[in-house]
C-alpha cells in the first residue's frame, strides 16, 4: 500500500525556517518524482516543487524559488522541503506526493503556520 | 502561467442528480487535466487523469470529457459521500496549476 507521511510543520515567526519531511512506503520511491503541493488561503492549492529520481531535474514555483530547496533520500526513502525566510502567505498545508503532474498519492499534509 | 478558470463555485444538489461542473484553460492543454475530489481535513484524491481517465477504484458515475482549453466533469446519480470539493489541475505547462475549486453539497 502506497503511503507518505509528512512531518515538520508547525508555528514560525516571520523571516524563520522550516524543515518539512515526507517519508514514503509500498512502492520503489527511488524511481520516482516526488512532488511537493501546499494549499493555503489566499492562493488555494499550488505546485511550487518537485524532484526527479536522480535529483537531476527540480522545479520551483516562483513564489518559493530562492527560499526553498528540495532534496531527497533514496535510501531512506524521503524527500525533504527546506524553507528559509517564510512569510506569512506561506501559511498552509504542505502535501508531497508521488509523481509529477498527475499524482494518484499524497500524504496526509502537515501544517505550517507563519505568524509573529 | 495558464490559469484555470473554474465554474460554479458552488452547487447543490439532490441525490440521484447530474452534477456537472466546468473548467476553462487559459491557453491549450491537450488534455492534461485532472480532476481531483477532497473532503475535510483530506488530501485531494485522485479521480481522473489525461482529462478522461478514469483513475481505479473510481465509481464509474464519474466521467471527465473535452479537449484544448474546455473540459468538463460529471457525476451521473449523485451519491451523499460525494459531498466534496473539486479541483481541476492542469499538467501541460510549468507550473502546473488547479482551479478554485467547487464546493459541492447536497439539497
Amino acid at each position: 500500500q502506497v503511503q507518505m507521511v509528512e512531518s515538520g510543520g508547525g508555528l514560525v515567526k516571520p523571516g524563520g525556517s522550516l524543515r518539512l519531511s515526507c517519508v514514503a512506503s509500498g512502492f520503489a520511491f527511488s524511481g520516482y518524482y516526488m512532488s511537493w503541493i501546499r494549499q493555503t488561503p489566499g492562493k488555494g492549492l499550488e505546485y511550487i516543487s518537485y524532484i526527479s529520481s536522480r535529483e537531476d531535474d527540480i522545479f520551483y514555483a516562483d513564489s518559493v524559488k530562492g527560499r526553498f530547496t528540495i532534496s531527497r533520500d533514496n535510501a531512506e526513502n524521503s524527500v525533504f522541503l527546506q524553507m528559509n525566510s517564510l512569510t506569512v502567505e506561506d501559511t498552509g498545508v504542505y502535501f508531497c506526493a508521488r509523481g509529477l503532474g498527475m499524482n494518484p498519492d499524497w500524504g496526509q499534509g502537515t501544517l505550517v503556520t507563519v505568524s509573529s | 502561467d495558464i490559469q484555470m478558470t473554474q465554474s460554479p463555485s458552488s452547487l447543490s444538489a439532490a441525490v440521484g442528480d447530474r452534477v456537472i461542473i466546468t473548467c476553462q484553460a487559459s491557453q491549450d492543454i491537450y488534455s492534461y487535466l485532472n480532476w481531483y475530489q477532497q473532503k475535510p481535513g483530506r488530501a485531494p484524491r485522485l479521480l481522473i487523469y489525461d482529462a478522461t481517465t478514469l483513475q481505479p477504484g473510481v465509481p464509474s458515475r464519474f466521467s471527465g470529457s473535452g479537449s484544448g482549453t474546455d473540459y468538463t466533469f460529471t457525476i451521473t446519480g449523485l451519491q451523499p459521500e460525494d459531498v466534496a470539493t473539486y479541483f481541476c489541475q492542469q499538467y501541460h505547462h510549468l507550473p502546473y496549476s488547479f482551479g478554485q475549486g467547487t464546493n459541492l453539497d447536497i439539497k
